[in-house]
Order: structure tokens, then sequence, then C-alpha cells
């Protein structure tokens, strides 16, 4: 059971291009997630989606899109990345069923725009 | 907007010695929960607190839940070097059903030392 799966593990930009992540969780989970973790800032959260064709924005969401067309992949996009876009990229899925499950993690993306 | 708070940010101990770390929060919210992170790596699940009072043991840790007072502690027992990590907590802020999302914490770095 792999969980949930980020790719790619790194990736170096030049500013001004574009990139998507990929997260695929296998876990069946209603829920998806992407954050963004920096030095002292813990974990904020960028976009969310509560299931399949639906998206909303969190904490952060500027210079980010999503999209959820298929309920186990939940893709973000940066269309012209800028270097206060380096960071460490988490996505995260949970059980759509009650608000008592974690949430369960990827590895992380480490992207970093020169 | 809910705030998260988290002291220590920082938190170097001896092996054998107990400590608290706490967890404020500035909403109403009756769901918290507890990360580890690994340098460099992912986030684990370690404890889910769902009501006022839940208290959970694993091993050395213990959390607990004041909902009242809007805080959550994680103990930490005779500490060992294998806990050295970064701990989050994070909230659900109480909201509707289909947006659901938690608020993280900056996370408190914890070093064991021999």
């Amino acid at each position: 059971n792999a969980g949930v799966t980020q790719t790619p593990k790194f990736r170096v930009l030049k500013t001004g291009q574009s990139m998507t992540l990929l997260c695929a969780q296998d876990m069946n989970h209603e829920y998806m997630y992407w954050y963004r973790q920096d030095p002292g800032m813990g974990l904020r959260l960028i976009h969310y989606s509560v299931g399949e064709g639906t998206t909303a924005k969190g904490e952060v969401p500027d210079g980010y899109n999503v999209s959820r067309l298929k309920k186990q992949n939940f893709l973000l996009g940066l269309e012209s990345a800028a270097p206060s876009q380096t960071s460490v990229y988490f996505c995260a899925s949970r059980n759509g069923v009650g608000r008592n499950q974690p949430q369960h993690f990827g590895d992380g993306t480490r992207l970093s725009i020169l | 907007e809910l705030k998260v708070e988290q002291n220590p940010l920082f938190l170097s101990m001896q092996e054998g010695k107990n400590y608290t770390i706490y967890c404020n929060y500035s909403t109403t919210s009756d769901r918290l929960y507890w990360y580890r992170q690994d340098p460099g790596k992912s986030l684990e699940s370690l404890f889910v607190l769902l009501s006022n009072g839940a208290v959970k043991q694993e091993g050395r840790l213990m959390a607990s839940l004041d909902t009242k007072a809007r805080l959550s502690t994680l103990h930490i027992t005779a500490a060992v070097h294998d806990l050295s990590a970064t701990y989050f907590c994070a909230v659900d802020e109480k909201a509707n059903f289909g947006n659901e999302k938690l608020t993280f914490g900056t996370g408190t770095r914890l070093t064991i030392i021999p």
C-alpha cells in the first residue's frame, strides 16, 4: 500500500517557468490538500479539495492553481514560478467519513526557484 | 482567523528528563492533532484528540486537550534520543461539513542530548 505519493521529489526551476506537482493516493480518500513548508512557519495550506471535481483556496493560494479531475489525484500548478515559491511542498489526504481521521502525508517535493 | 501557537519553538533536553510542549489556539475547536516530523522527512500522525479532556498515550508521549482553555499539551516522559524530531500540533477549525481543514502550529524542534 503506497499511501500518498508525490512526484517529483526534487526540482529546480528558473523564474518564470511553469511546472505541475502530482499527488496520488491509493486509499480512496475524499479530501486532499496541498501545503508548503518554510523554515519557522510550519505548514501553510495552499489549496484543498473535498472531492473529485472540487477545489478550494487555503491560506496562501496566490500563484498556484490546482485540479482534481480524478479522485486519486490532486495536481498543483505553478504557472510562472517566482523565487518566493522556493519551498518544500507536501500533499496530504484524509478519509471523508467523519472528522476524526488524521491527514496522511506524502514525502514532499523540494522545489527551488532560481 | 484561527491562530495556533506552540511553545517552546526549540527545546533541548537531556535524556531521562521530562518536559511539556504547549499548543494554544484562538477559536473554538474540538479536534486537535499532533504530528511528528524527522529532518527531511514527511509528517507522521501521533495523536488525534477529539473532545475536551481527551488524553492519549503512546510510549513516552502523552497528549491532552482542554477545549475550554483552548490548550493542548504534549508531555514527554524520560526522554530518549529517538524522540528528537519536530512536533507539530494542528487544529481542525469547527466548520460546516465540506470545509474541513487544519491550521498548523509553527512546530517545536526537540533535541534530546545524551
